[in-house]
Parts: structure tokens; sequence; C-alpha cells
């Protein structure tokens, strides 16, 4: 079965370092892997994704993740935080056996303090 | 251009009513998924369609959750026979093909069941 683990229920950091957020995944085949992004009253946004190819993958707003298939994971990375990046991020996986289920983790919220 | 529209934002019902909710893909988007959040937890997958025909529906937890997408657009969540753990936001997202291209999400319809 497909699972997918965001081990942190919040981060924080401060504006201009840099942040982290972590995700590991479990599926039987190969991994498609996203990042999506949920500000306050809005819906939620995709950022990135992992399909085939290059482990690191670049996205929206600065934003890049490294897929690590020993490891599972598919941690989000940004080099330096902005007050602006303050949401809550979802990581997100599904499989190239065959099925549409996309399985989410809980969640993840970011502080970014000025 | 148009995003994913949900209709209504909000909908308070009583126990044991039935409820329908809209989803207006984004236009040619054949790909359509229904999502379920409950507070502090990441989406939970209810059903995918693929065109007309809802190609996993896996995720719906009984037979008092159908959905519909008769011409291959708009969507209808439909839930008999509400019960209060019905409570939560409903999301509808689409994407262009199934497998790996990202989802398109739509602000949500908040259902209460009181």
């Amino acid at each position: 079965a497909q699972s997918v683990a965001q081990p942190e229920d919040q981060v924080n950091v401060a504006e201009g370092n840099p942040l982290t957020v972590k995700c590991t995944y479990s599926v039987s085949g190969n991994p498609y892997l996203f990042w999506y992004v949920q500000y306050p009253n809005r819906g939620l946004q995709f950022l990135l994704k992992y399909i085939t190819g290059d482990n690191l993958v670049k996205g929206s707003y600065g934003f890049e993740a490294e897929f690590n298939k020993s490891q599972t994971s598919f941690h989000l990375k940004k080099p330096s935080a902005l007050v602006s990046d303050s949401a809550l991020y979802f990581c997100a996986v599904r499989d190239d056996t065959g099925g549409f289920k996309t399985i989410f983790g809980a969640g993840t919220r970011l502080f970014v303090k000025a | 251009g148009a995003g994913v529209s949900q209709t209504p934002s909000n909908k308070v019902t009583e126990k044991g009513k039935y409820v329908e909710l809209r989803c207006d893909p984004i236009s040619g988007h054949t790909a359509l998924y229904w999502y379920r959040q409950s507070l502090g937890q990441g989406p939970e997958f209810l059903i995918y369609f693929q065109g007309t025909g809802a190609a996993d529906d896996s995720g719906l937890p009984n037979d008092r959750f159908f959905a519909v997408r008769p011409e291959g657009s708009v969507s209808t969540l439909k839930i008999q026979r509400t019960e209060r753990g019905d409570s939560a936001v409903y999301l509808c997202a689409s994407s262009l093909t199934s497998s790996y291209n990202e989802q398109f999400f739509g602000p949500g319809t908040r259902l209460t069941v009181l």
C-alpha cells in the first residue's frame, strides 16, 4: 500500500536561512512524487514534481526537492526562506503500477520569522 | 484563465439529509479527482474520473457516497443520509491526463453536518 510520512508538524526558520521540509514515502512500484502548498484561505497549489530523470527537481518560488531512492525520501528545500513562504506544505505520491490514487501526507506548517 | 470552481463554498445540513457538491474543472482537463480533507490532515482520495467514467472509486468510504460526471466535464459528489462524521472540506482537482500530471485544485466546499 502507498503511504507518505511528513514527520514534522511544524518547521520554524528565520528569514534568509535555508529551509527543509521532510517527506518519506512507500509505494509498490516506482514513485511519482509531488509537493503542494496551501496558503491561508487559498486552494492547494502545485510546487514541483519528480517523475524520472535528475534527482534534483526545481519548482516554483525558488523551491527544489531531492529524490533519494535508497532512503525513499523527497525532501523540499529552499536556500533562503522568505516570510511569504509561511504556509502549509503537503507531500504526495502515486506509483506507476497503473493506479490513479494519489496519497497525501498530513502536511507540515512552515513558519518563517522576519 | 478560469481555474477549478466548486459550489457551494459552504454547506450546512442536518444529520440524515442528502447533499450534492459540484465541481467545474478546468476546460480540457480529462482527469478529475475528489478528495476529503479533515482538520489537521492531508487530502484523502475519494474517487477519480477519466472522462465520464469513474476509473478508481476505491476511496469512497461507503455506499452513501456517489459521484457522477455525465458529460466528462462537471462532476457532482452526492452524499446520502449524511452523518456528523462526514463534516470536512471536500476538494476537487483536475489535470490534463491521469498518470503524472500535476493536479489543479478548487477552493473546496466546507460541509458541516449538524
